[in-house]
């Protein structure tokens, strides 16, 4: 079965730009999740949704960051506008449900804000 | 709240050795527990979990781990390590129910096998 995708694979932007991510996850999985990984950290999950309605966006800095996944597929995270410490990467992940015993990674989106 | 230790951030074994990682958890609720392992320039790949039962918990690629739950530690041994295994590793642990919820990752150990 083909994967999670994400793209761009790579981004660079100036500071104060803005950027957009597209996740396309597993055919069939209700859950999907936007992870940020900053260079030597483990990840952080920034926003959680469920079909296409929010489970948890307690991490998600609301004032840069937005997400959506409409009709309950794909799904777009969005930064305007971008700093410095956006710099990093930002991983999109499924499971079939909320179980997160069967979460499937894709291989990310490198940010570079200089 | 729950959280995640893992002690050492490097890690550096020569091939054919024992590879060991450290991780010690932090959690009020019976916890579900993950190794992730991470190549470069790529995404993360489960590599075990525990969620009940068996605590002695076998992955992919030879890697085992064991919940105890009296140390708070989800250690990942290997007995013999391969150049294959160089990539960095994460362990995570489930937040909220036991079976639902996000889970949240330690800061990575990087494993560097020598020849």
């Amino acid at each position: 079965e083909a994967g999670v995708a994400q793209s761009p694979r790579y981004k660079i932007i100036e500071k104060r730009q803005s950027v957009a991510f597209w996740c396309n996850p597993i055919s069939g999985h209700a859950t999907l999740y936007w992870y940020q990984q900053i260079l030597g950290q483990g990840p952080k999950l920034l926003i959680q949704f469920q079909n296409n309605g929010v489970v948890d966006d307690s991490q998600l800095p609301k004032d840069r960051f937005s997400a959506e996944r409409l009709k309950g597929v794909d799904s777009t995270l969005k930064i305007q506008p971008a700093k410095l410490e956006d710099s990093a990467v930002y991983l999109c992940a499924s499971s079939p449900d909320l179980a997160v015993r069967n979460l499937f990674f894709g291989s990310g989106t490198q940010l570079s804000v200089l | 709240a729950q959280s995640v230790t893992q002690l050492g951030s490097h890690v550096s074994v020569s091939e054919g050795a024992l590879v060991l990682l450290r991780c010690n958890y932090s959690s009020s609720v019976p916890p579900y527990l993950f190794w992730y392992v991470q190549y470069p320039n790529q995404g993360l790949q489960l590599l075990l979990k525990y969620t009940t039962g068996a605590t002695l918990v076998k992955g992919i690629n030879g890697f085992e781990a064991e919940f105890k739950k009296s140390e708070t530690s989800f250690h990942l041994t290997k007995p013999s390590a391969h150049m294959s295994d160089a990539a960095e590793y994460f362990c995570a642990v489930s937040v909220g129910s036991s079976n639902t919820g996000k889970l949240i990752f330690g800061q990575g150990t990087t494993l560097q096998v020598k020849p």
